[in-house]
This record gives C-alpha cells, sequence and structure tokens, in this order.
C-alpha cells in the first residue's frame, strides 16, 4: 500500500498561475482534507470531503477550489496563484467521519512557492 | 470558531520525562489527538482521547479532561530521535474536521 500520494512535491509558480495539486489514497477511507502549513504554524485545513460526492469548506478556503473525483482521488485547484499562498500542502484521509477513532493519514506534502 | 494552545518550545535530556499540554475552545468538540512531525516530513498520528483519562501507547501517554478543555502528551524515557514538532487537534463531531494548535517544538539533548 502506497497510503497517501501527492503530486507534485515541489513546485514554482508566477502569480496569477493556475494549478491544481494531485491527492489519492488507497486505503479505501470515506474521508479527505487539504491542509496548508506556513513556517513554524500548525496545519489549517483549507477544504474537506467527508465522503465521496461531497466536499466542504474549512478554515481558510479563500483563493482554492477542490475536486472529490471518486473515493480515492481529491484534488486542490489554486485558479490565480498569489505570493500568499507560498506554503506547504498536505493531503490526508481516514476512514470515516465520524466515530471515536480519529487518526489522518497525511501525505508527503507538495512544497509550493508563489513568485 | 476553535482554538487550541500549547507552548511554542520545550527542551528535555535524553531520559528525561516531558509533558506537553493543550487547552482548548471548541464548538461541538469529539476528541483530541496527538501528531509528531519531524522536520520536513509529514504528520504522523500518535494518539487519540475521546473520554476522559489516560491512553498509553508505548512511551507516549495522552490525557484528557474535557471538562477543563485540557489535555496533555506524555513522552516517557526521551531519545534524541523525538526532537520533532508535536500538535494537538481537536476534532468536531461534523465530518471529522480537525482544528490543529500551532505546534511545540520538542528539543531533546543529550
Amino acid at each position: 500500500n502506497a497510503g497517501v500520494t501527492q503530486t507534485p512535491k515541489f513546485q514554482v509558480l508566477k502569480t496569477g498561475q493556475s494549478m491544481t495539486l494531485q491527492c489519492a489514497q488507497d486505503m479505501n477511507h470515506n474521508s479527505m482534507y487539504w491542509y496548508r502549513q506556513d513556517p513554524g504554524m500548525g496545519l489549517r485545513l483549507i477544504y474537506y470531503s467527508a465522503s465521496e460526492g461531497t466536499t466542504d469548506k474549512g478554515e481558510v478556503p479563500n483563493g482554492y477550489n477542490v475536486s472529490r473525483l471518486n473515493k480515492r482521488e481529491f484534488s486542490l485547484r489554486l485558479e490565480s496563484a498569489a505570493p500568499s499562498q507560498t506554503s506547504v500542502y498536505f493531503c490526508a484521509s481516514r476512514t470515516s467521519p465520524g466515530g471515536s477513532y480519529n487518526e489522518q493519514f497525511f501525505g508527503p506534502g507538495t512544497r509550493l512557492t508563489v513568485l | 470558531g476553535q482554538s487550541l494552545e500549547q507552548p511554542s518550545e520545550v527542551t528535555a535530556v535524553e531520559g528525561a520525562i516531558v509533558q506537553i499540554n493543550c487547552t482548548y475552545q471548541t464548538s461541538g468538540f469529539y476528541g483530541l489527538s496527538w501528531y509528531q512531525q519531524h522536520d520536513g516530513g509529514a504528520p504522523t498520528f500518535l494518539s487519540y482521547n475521546a473520554l476522559d483519562g489516560l491512553e498509553e501507547t508505548g512511551r507516549f501517554s495522552s490525557f484528557l479532561s474535557r471538562s477543563d478543555s485540557y489535555g496533555y502528551l506524555l513522552l516517557q524515557e526521551l531519545q534524541m530521535k523525538d526532537s520533532a514538532s508535536y500538535f494537538c487537534a481537536s476534532s468536531n463531531t461534523n465530518a471529522g474536521k480537525s482544528t490543529f494548535g500551532d505546534g511545540t517544538t520538542l528539543t531533546v539533548k543529550p
């Protein structure tokens, strides 16, 4: 099992460019999440998908869109990149949105720089 | 809204015990998780408390008091490899959303 995979690992964009960050999990998890982590900070939730076919905003959704393509894949799109979006982006998944077990599995991250 | 507070830095010596505290203010609180993150790496899950009390997993233990909106992570027999950032994260009843604290950087010295 690969777990959670993310592509690309690194990306440099110019202001105004667009791009899509890809995430896939092979653990048959229902819920998937996108976070951003700025230097010295915790993870902030951008968007999440509780189950296939649903998406919802997190704490910092402005400037982003998401697509839950199927149960495995959850992509994050920056339509017009801004320097404030320079960050490390982590995708995560967990088995179900509720329940007493709360472990999230994280991908290796995408390091994005917007010039 | 939801917010969590934890100390920004903690230093301890190899073999010692260290406690990292976390206080939270959340709506719809469901449970408290702890994650470890080494520099440049992805967060990895350590522990989860949904009920009051202590959960033990090897050298790591986590505690929750819902009445005090407080939890802690206890690391015993510290090793150099435990030097990392540790995050507490609250989850709420709404689709398992999590809110993370800003993290505590633990430095273990020889």
